[in-house]
């Protein structure tokens, strides 16, 4: 089984500040995605990363996959509150033609005004 | 327009129940899947079909049953409701199962056997 730990699990910050939230497994991903879910709604995809080492940048977000692709990390600059919601990290297994994600277990951003 | 949608989006059940909820994706996409969110957020797969064949079934107990019409379409039937079952439910869908492609949640329905 492969297992996706986030840390921290809870993160209350004041508007402006930095924030990393990160994703580790002992198992090897053949991609990695990130989503946001807001209160009420579902999961929405804000990145993919694919290759060892990959950084990507959304805005203030910036995303990277670690260079043995077991691990990944998620920085925002300058949280504003519209940044606040649950973020999940996703790990596409790395093998077989039937693939599913492994969700871990999320990161509850909360950005104060 | 909705991209994934489900119906109904709040549901309020008595223990051993039976339960159907619905979902609708008008992506043109091959795949759809059921995940389960426990109160805790965490979100884990139970179904997946492409093109309605069932091509993912995580270990779901037996009470729960998918049914796929058409491609367009994955409808979740849940028998014998237990409290055990209250969570939020969400479909999703995505171009093709084998590859990084994103995935597309429905607004989820919350389920609460009482």
């Amino acid at each position: 089984t492969q297992l996706l730990e986030q840390s921290p699990q809870f993160l209350s910050i004041q508007e402006g500040e930095n924030l990393t939230v990160y994703c580790n497994s002992s198992s090897v991903f053949s991609s990695l995605q990130w989503y946001r879910q807001e209160p009420g709604e579902g999961p929405v995809l804000l990145v993919t990363v694919v290759t060892g080492g990959e950084v990507k940048k959304l805005k203030r977000l910036t995303f990277q996959f670690g260079d043995a692709r077991k691990d990944s990390s998620l920085h925002i600059t300058a949280a504003q509150p519209g940044d606040t919601g649950l973020y999940l990290c996703a790990g596409l297994n790395s093998g077989g033609s039937n693939y599913k994600l492994t969700f871990g277990k999320g990161t509850l951003l909360t950005v104060n005004p | 327009d909705t991209a994934v949608s489900q119906t109904p989006k709040y549901l309020v059940t008595q223990m051993g129940n039976d339960k159907s909820i619905k979902c609708e994706q008008n992506l043109g996409h091959d795949t759809m899947y059921w995940y389960k969110q426990d109160s805790k957020k965490f979100l884990k797969i139970m179904f997946s079909y492409n093109n309605k064949e069932l091509i993912i079934n995580e270990t779901v107990p037996n009470r729960f049953s998918p049914k796929s019409p058409d491609k367009a379409h994955l409808n979740l039937h849940i028998n014998s409701l237990e409290l055990g079952d209250s969570a939020v439910y969400f479909c999703a869908s995505s171009q093709v199962s084998g590859g990084a492609d994103e995935q597309y949640f429905g607004p989820g329905t919350r389920l609460t056997v009482t």
